[in-house]
């Protein structure tokens, strides 16, 4: 069935970094951007950035410039996010989630059809 | 970037009574070219991903009941849920989708009263 399987949960120390993945199935892989989305114990979600399967191209949020990167295998139908130089205010549950629309080939404004479960990353000392 | 805002922060309605959640976003997200609303609705339960409800700011997404209906244009827009059942009591949330960066309001808690 259409789905997003994502990675498990993680833990770091402030300073390290996290890659996390989303294996998308039942859907052609490269016809949707992929976002990132992360939202914080308590608090509403906040977008970090899409990349476009297809093409690999990305768009990230100012406020993870130069802190993250997303990447995607399209062999194996999967998505990556790497956030780098972790701080504790990182810590927040990391979803992936799909573009709902076809897009042009730099730019997906869209609203976000298809989610995974999403991947605790907890930074604490 | 654009603000979303919504109200109330949190409401309690009857089973079978009407529930309605307002958002505003700081700029229009209206575009004229194709007179699309960039909105979209999103549900989230405990525990559990967003899951889309309505876009194109009343654009009810399969399978969906609906009970759920979403209205509203250029910067003031609401989502009704007609008939509270149960399994509605959920976190709801706006989203625009016109703008870079992509952006939700703050959420609205709905409970049983």
């Amino acid at each position: 069935q259409v789905q997003l399987v994502q990675s498990g949960a993680e833990v770091r120390k402030p300073g390290a970094s996290v890659k996390v993945s989303c294996k998308a199935s039942g859907y052609t892989f490269t016809g949707y951007f992929i976002n990132w989305v992360r939202q914080a114990p308590g608090q509403g979600p906040e977008w970090m950035g899409w990349i476009n399967p297809n093409s690999g191209g990305t768009n990230y949020a100012q406020n993870f410039q130069g802190r993250v990167t997303m990447t995607r295998d399209t062999s194996i139908t999967t998505a990556y996010m790497e956030l780098s130089s972790l701080r504790s205010d990182d810590t927040a549950v990391y979803y992936c989630a799909k573009s709902g629309r076809d897009c042009s080939n730099t730019n997906c404004y869209s609203y976000f059809d298809l989610w995974g479960r999403g991947t605790l990353v907890t930074v604490s000392s | 970037d654009i603000v979303m805002t919504q109200s109330p922060d949190s409401l309690a309605v009857s089973l079978g009574e009407r529930a309605t959640i307002n958002c505003k976003s700081s700029q229009s997200v209206l575009y004229s070219s194709n007179n699309k609303n960039y909105l979209a609705w999103y549900q989230q339960k405990p525990g559990q991903p967003p899951k889309l409800l309505i876009y194109w700011a009343s654009t009810r997404e399969s399978g969906v009941p609906d009970r759920f209906s979403g209205s509203g244009s250029g910067t003031d827009f609401t989502l009704t849920i007609s008939s509270l059942q149960a399994e509605d009591v959920a976190v709801y949330y706006c989203h625009q989708y016109y703008n870079i960066p992509l952006t939700f309001g703050p959420g609205t808690k709905v409970d049983i009263k």
